[in-house]
């Protein structure tokens, strides 16, 4: 199937690291993405990983990738109130079709 | 350097009216792709044009076509409209060469269908 999976919802308390966590389905994809959106505003691209490595880092973001589980995951440190945002998974599946989850929902508590 | 834009921000028509939706690229960009996003779902994939083609289409019907401009701009339209077909239609581009597919995303055109 063509469906990619992740948690509807993740609550965190500010200062401290969220994991957001995503299944993907075509062991073939080249690119992985991670995309943030806020209320009422399109998506912005936060990172992304080629297929054939196993992390990236990028400031506060780290992206860790199994691909023998088809298994992202997207750890954000030092949460700040400015990260509560939908976050997606993505995959390219090749030719450029993008393949989005349901996205994660971040909450940040006090 | 101006980012994508597209047209108009809202629109609310009748079950089966027709709607057309504008984007243009990002500076330099020349390929565009159009997303259907349900509330409380993710961006599904309707179709991309390049070289002002349809290269690639998802699981959309026929009812749902596009173009591309010379200056790569490119439409939406949809006919027939459906109550399901309310939603937030968002616009990416990107540039062809780059390996990465980095898409880059318009605020999104919100239909409303009564």
């Amino acid at each position: 199937g063509e469906d990619v999976e992740q948690s509807l919802f993740l609550s965190v308390r500010e200062g401290d690291s969220s994991v957001i966590n995503c299944t993907y389905t075509d062991s073939s994809s080249t690119y992985l993405y991670w995309y943030k959106q806020e209320p009422g505003a399109g998506l912005q691209l936060l990172t992304y990983i080629f297929s054939n490595m196993d992390m990236k880092q990028d400031q506060r973001l780290t992206v860790l990738l199994n691909k023998k589980d088809k298994h992202l995951s997207l750890r954000i440190a030092d949460t700040q109130t400015g990260d509560s945002a939908i976050y997606f998974c993505a995959e390219n599946q090749g030719d450029d079709k993008i393949i989005f989850g349901k996205g994660t929902r971040l909450h940040i508590l006090p | 350097d101006a980012g994508v834009t597209q047209s108009p921000t809202h629109l609310i028509k009748t079950r089966g009216q027709q709607v057309t939706l504008r984007c243009s690229p990002k500076s330099g960009h020349d390929t565009v792709s159009w997303y259907q996003q349900a509330l409380g779902q993710g961006p599904q994939f309707i179709f991309q044009y390049y070289e002002e083609e349809e290269r690639q289409r998802g699981n959309f019907p026929d009812r749902f076509s596009g173009h591309q401009f010379p200056n790569y701009s490119s439409e939406l339209n949809v006919n027939a409209l459906l109550l399901g077909d309310s939603a937030l239609y968002l616009c990416a581009s990107s540039f062809w060469t780059t390996n990465a597919n980095e898409q880059f995303f318009g605020p999104g055109t919100r239909l409303t269908v009564l």
